[in-house]
């Protein structure tokens, strides 16, 4: 079955400081990969997948995450990080049916 | 605006109550699913639907029940609950994966006393 692994359950950075969020996938199929974002007392929304093609994906907000088969990654990067940007992101994965598994959540805290 | 819509947002159950939670959503997404968030657990998938019909079992399913008489709505119910079943509750929707990722509802935060 496929599972998601994030390695870091907090994050604290400053701001305008560069982050990454760490997500490793094990699958023994074809995966697509998302990243999903959620803001105190909201819903997730997503912020960006891979689903075939180029292995890096960028959204409009600055991250970017890059697909990784040989190390099974699929880490979140962003190069400068603002305050708005402090929210759970998380990570999942399909490893062929239609359901989405999550990962624990990395709780990002951005500071001035 | 189209998405995800739950209801209620917030409620609060005595042990043993009975109550249903509903999801609703206007994209004619085929697929449905219910999950729950608790801290440091991550999401966790309790039912899903594959059509107007049909229903399956998720990673944690006992202690709940699920409908989807019609494609747009999809019902959780939880038919005597219990403290551990206090959480945040998040249904969402779907085409097929390839084509995209879930749109979320906004969510339920469930306490059970």
């Amino acid at each position: 079955a496929q599972s998601v692994t994030q390695l870091d359950s907090q994050v604290p950075v400053f701001e305008e400081a560069p982050v990454e969020l760490r997500c490793n996938y094990s699958s023994s199929v074809s995966v697509y990969l998302f990243w999903y974002v959620q803001y105190p007392n909201q819903g997730l929304q997503l912020l960006l997948k891979y689903l075939s093609g180029s292995t890096l994906v960028e959204s409009i907000n600055g991250f970017e995450a890059e697909f990784n088969k040989s190390q099974t990654s699929f880490h979140l990067r962003k190069p400068s990080v603002h305050i708005s940007d402090t929210a759970e992101y998380f990570c999942a994965t399909t490893g062929g049916g239609n359901k989405l598994t999550f990962g624990t959540g990395t709780q990002l805290k951005v500071e001035l | 605006n189209a998405g995800v819509t739950q209801t209620p947002k917030f409620r609060v159950l005595k042990t043993g109550q009975s109550m249903t939670l509903l999801c609703a959503q206007d994209m004619n997404h085929e697929y449905m699913y219910w999950y729950r968030q608790d801290p440091g657990m991550g999401l966790r998938l309790i039912h899903y639907s594959v059509g107007e019909g049909t229903t399956a079992k998720g990673e944690v399913p006992d202690g709940y029940n699920v409908s989807r008489l019609k494609k747009q709505n999809f019902l959780l119910g939880l038919e005597s609950a219990a403290p551990s079943q206090t959480s945040v509750y998040f249904c969402a929707s779907s085409l097929l994966i390839r084509l995209g990722g879930y749109t979320f509802g906004s969510g339920t935060r469930l306490t059970v006393v």
